[in-house]
């Protein structure tokens, strides 16, 4: 159990266009999901926290309007980067703490290269 | 400040026996984890504790002294597989997950 799918796992665009990248809880509830950022060799970097029905809670240095997050149900969370720019290219992974528990799981991460 | 230290690297050889030690030095405690993170790769739940002692799972074990704020990650048996890093992560009292940089394990034959 505990499952976290992420979609698409890699993902090339142009500079200038969005992409949506989903999370999904596959067998749980999950009230909270987190989306990191993480560039080659570096630790993780909380981008923002998601709760059900609310609006995400974005870390320092973060810009809300260039990464739009949903969170829409209990069991998906999306990302959007909007008007990507090559140094957006990262690995965003999301991860999902079950409603019952602390135990926090994550998805396989999506690459993301812009050109 | 919320602080989490771990060693940059470390190196092992195959069939040994590995410690990463975590110390750490946040507002409040809920628990600490530990994840393995392959390179290019999303880390994986390894171990959870939150209360003091060790927990043992297989090769891995995992142990907590909330009075110290240090844990350690117990590997056995190495494996060529094991190479990784090992994140070490306490949720604070704000249930948010505060991360240490990670610690390189490198595996010798």
């Amino acid at each position: 159990g505990a499952v976290v799918s992420q979609h698409p796992s890699w993902v090339i665009c142009k500079s200038g266009t969005s992409v949506k990248i989903e999370c999904r809880s596959l067998d749980f509830q999950a009230t909270t999901m987190f989306w990191y950022r993480q560039f080659p060799k570096q630790s993780l970097m909380l981008m923002a926290t998601s709760n059900e029905g609310s609006k995400a809670t974005y870390e320092q240095g973060v810009e809300k309007d260039k990464f739009l997050i949903n969170h829409a149900s209990l069991t998906l969370s999306t990302l959007t980067v909007t008007s990507a720019h090559p140094e957006d290219s990262s690995f965003y992974i999301c991860s999902a703490r079950r409603t019952e528990a602390n135990e926090q799981y994550f998805g396989p991460g999506t690459r993301l290269t812009v050109t | 400040g919320q602080n989490i230290d771990q060693p940059t690297e470390m190196t092992a050889t195959e069939g040994a026996i590995v410690q990463i030690n975590c110390t750490y030095q946040t507002s409040g405690f809920n628990g600490l984890f530990w994840y393995q993170q392959h390179a290019g790769e999303a880390p994986t739940f390894l171990s959870y504790n939150v209360l003091d002692g060790l927990e043992e799972k297989g090769r891995f074990s995992s142990f907590l002294s909330r009075s110290k704020g240090y844990s350690y990650l117990l590997l056995k048996e190495l494996q060529m597989k094991d190479s990784a890093s090992y994140l070490c992560a306490v949720l604070d009292s704000n249930y948010q997950l505060i991360w240490g940089a990670g610690t390189k394990l490198i595996i010798k034959p």
